[in-house]
């Protein structure tokens, strides 16, 4: 069954480092998200992408995140300059079908856990 | 701003019983709601969907209820088993992405 990869599964950095993380969404899919969850808090959407650009992003998704889609497998998120309370799980996603649809349910990855120190 | 509550932090159940995990919303205009399960060190999983313009969906051993007027829903279990131990997410479309509940830690017990 198809599924969505990421890499790595655990990061550790210092803080103000860059960081990317790695996804390869489910290989018919259009649609492209990135999640994450802080320790004990609930899963916040961070940002969409469709036809090679962003189609939403979330207040938390300021100017230090990026996303990018450099080939036609990969989907990836780099923070700029890491910063403590950027530690959490950060799920990438994808979906057939735009979501918010009623068909347009996400597929997850396993998540990279990412510790700012 | 919680659109999607889910009040109970956890739930215990013993193996064979129906475990009932509840989850209110804000917006009446939702008009698609979807659960998701979710294992320690895994992504979560889509479980079960249901639209507004219905009030039950059935899958196997889940169902998912909606009731419009009280802008609730709720997933019931039934056998529990302890492979359903887990996180549950209630989830609904915000733009073009999903905002989530805060999720239901059920322990199902043997």
């Amino acid at each position: 069954e198809p599924e969505v990869t990421q890499t790595p599964s655990h990061q550790v950095t210092q803080m103000g480092q860059e960081v990317i993380l790695r996804c390869v969404p489910i290989s018919n899919h259009l649609y492209f998200y990135w999640y994450r969850q802080i320790l004990g808090q609930k899963v916040e959407f961070l940002v969409s992408f469709y036809n090679n650009e962003i189609s939403e992003k979330s207040e938390i998704f300021d100017d230090q995140f990026s996303v990018e889609r450099p080939d036609g497998s990969n989907f990836t998120l780099k923070i700029r300059s890491t910063k403590l309370e950027d530690s959490a799980m950060y799920f990438c996603a994808s979906s057939r079908s735009r979501g918010g649809s009623n068909t347009g349910e996400l597929f997850f990855g396993e998540g990279s856990r990412l510790t700012v120190l | 701003d919680q659109q999607v509550k889910q009040n109970s932090p956890s739930l215990s159940v013993q193996e064979g019983r129906i475990s009932i995990l509840n989850c209110d919303y804000t917006n009446s205009m939702f008009d698609y709601f979807l659960w998701y399960k979710k294992y320690p060190a895994e992504g979560p999983t889509f479980l079960i969907s249901i639209s507004s313009i219905k009030d039950k969906n059935e899958d196997g051993r889940f169902t998912v209820f909606l009731n419009k007027s009280a802008k609730h829903l709720s997933l019931h279990i039934v056998p529990s088993q302890p492979g359903d131990s887990a996180v549950y997410f209630c989830a609904a479309p915000k733009g073009q992405n999903f905002v989530f509940g805060p999720g239901t830690r059920l322990s199902v017990l043997p």
